[in-house]
């Protein structure tokens, strides 16, 4: 099992660019997480997913879309890149709703640079 | 906001020894976590304790809350070289999907 995949590991874009992160997971959980980790700050989560088809706001949506495709894939969406959004992002899943407490599982990260 | 904070923000210690690292969080709790995350990799769970609960152990680790002063302890008992990392505390409110981690504390084990 591979657990939960990021692509790509590292990005540099323009200010105004576009792209999206994918997220997948294999453990058959239902919710999926994205989140920001900047410098000397813990996680801040961006957007979640409760289940296949929903998505609710997390702390700092602001500049980003969602998209839940299936029960296994997330994916997060910058439509125009700002410098202040260059952090390390983070995918998560984890069975919270399915008889589980909220342990998370993370991915390895996708590093961003807006230039 | 940050629900969860950390404290030290970092710590240095020789093998062998014991390190203890405290979380302090806001409002009223489901559970609260501790995570890993070592250089460059995404955060591994490692205990979990619920609001009902004072002290839970696994393996090397003691993790210890105190509802009444919101705050919970993370204690490392004969750290290893391998043990260095950031760790971080993570609060899980009603509704639960919104886990607020801390800013962690990073911690140098020196062999």
């Amino acid at each position: 099992n591979a657990g939960v995949t990021q692509t790509p590991k590292f990005q540099v874009l323009k200010t105004g660019q576009s792209m999206t992160l994918q997220c997948a997971q294999d453990m058959n959980h239902n919710s999926m997480y994205w989140y920001r980790q900047d410098p000397g700050m813990g996680l801040r989560l961006i957007y979640y997913s409760a289940s296949e088809g929903t998505t609710d706001k997390g702390e700092v949506p602001n500049g980003y879309n969602v998209s839940r495709l299936n029960k296994r894939e997330f994916s997060l969406r910058l439509e125009s890149a700002a410098p202040s959004q260059t952090s390390v992002y983070f995918c998560a899943s984890s069975a919270f709703g399915q008889g589980s407490t909220n342990e998370q599982f993370f991915g390895p990260g996708t590093r961003l640079t807006v230039l | 906001s940050q629900q969860g904070e950390e404290d030290p923000q970092a710590l240095s210690i020789q093998e062998g020894e014991n390190a203890t690292m405290n979380c302090s969080y806001k409002t009223s709790i489901n559970n609260l976590q501790w995570y890993r995350q070592n250089s460059g990799r995404g955060l591994v769970h490692l205990i979990l304790i619920r609001s009902n609960e004072r002290e839970k152990h696994s393996g090397r680790l003691r993790v210890t809350l105190d509802t009444s002063k919101k705050s919970s302890s993370l204690l490392i008992t004969a750290s290893r070289a391998a043990d260095t990392a950031s760790y971080f505390c993570a609060t899980e409110t009603a509704g639960g999907f919104k886990t607020i981690f801390g800013a962690g504390t990073r911690l140098f084990v020196k062999a």
